[in-house]
């Protein structure tokens, strides 16, 4: 099956950016999302962008997707406590009816 | 979640035992998914469902089966439960495919011992 690759952890202060990085394999995807999971919770969805799109903003989220290295990215600014969670990439497959989500970065925010 | 539930939150089960674990939607959707998550994996798709009594398998169905018999219930059953189905299992649903992203339930965690 496709393999989407994230890092595992990624530990940053408060108030810092964070940038969680997201490989994806399959070139005709029309959407990429990324999902948030708090503890003991399940996925929410944060934000997505559509294949035709090189940037979204909305609000302290930045996503990047760059088409030619199947690259997605999130930046959060100012990073806070609450946004300690795990973050999943995902990408449509299977003819629009599935996502293929990454296997998850663990954001850890220090004081 | 609003609209999306899963029974149980929580079971411990006996290797050998047959398992069911239920979805439960009030928003009407079409497509509603089974996906299991352990460390280091992600979320992998056990099955899915396009309409009542249509379904069809992911990349990890293996010792699973489910079942669509309305539009708001999809059922996972685990037909004899093995220690390596102890997981987290998400329902998710979307209502036009996944291009509108999927909302999920707050997920069942099983332990078979």
């Amino acid at each position: 099956g496709e393999d989407v690759e994230q890092s595992l952890f990624l530990s940053v202060r408060e108030g810092d950016s964070s940038v969680i990085n997201c490989t994806y394999t399959d070139s005709s995807s029309t959407y990429l999302y990324w999902y948030k999971q708090e503890p003991g919770a399940g996925l929410q969805l944060l934000t997505y962008i559509f294949s035709n799109m090189d940037m979204k903003q909305d609000q302290r989220l930045t996503v990047l997707l760059n088409k030619k290295d199947k690259h997605l990215s999130l930046r959060i600014a100012d990073t806070q406590t609450g946004d300690s969670a795990i973050y999943f990439c995902a990408e449509i497959t299977g003819g629009g009816n599935k996502l293929t989500f990454g296997t998850g970065t663990q954001l850890k925010v220090e004081l | 979640d609003a609209g999306i539930t899963q029974s149980p939150r929580h079971k411990v089960t006996e290797t050998g035992t047959p398992v069911t674990l239920r979805c439960h939607q009030t928003e009407n959707h079409r497509y509603m998914y089974w996906y299991r998550q352990d460390p280091g994996h992600g979320l992998r798709l056990i099955h899915y469902s396009y309409g009542v009594k249509d379904t069809d398998k992911g990349e990890v169905s293996d010792g699973y089966s489910v079942s669509r018999s309305k539009t708001e219930d999809f059922l996972l059953t685990l037909e004899s439960a093995t220690s390596s189905q102890t997981s987290v299992y998400f329902c998710a649903i979307t209502g036009s495919g996944a291009n509108y992203g999927y909302t999920f339930g707050s997920g069942t965690r099983l332990t078979v011992v």
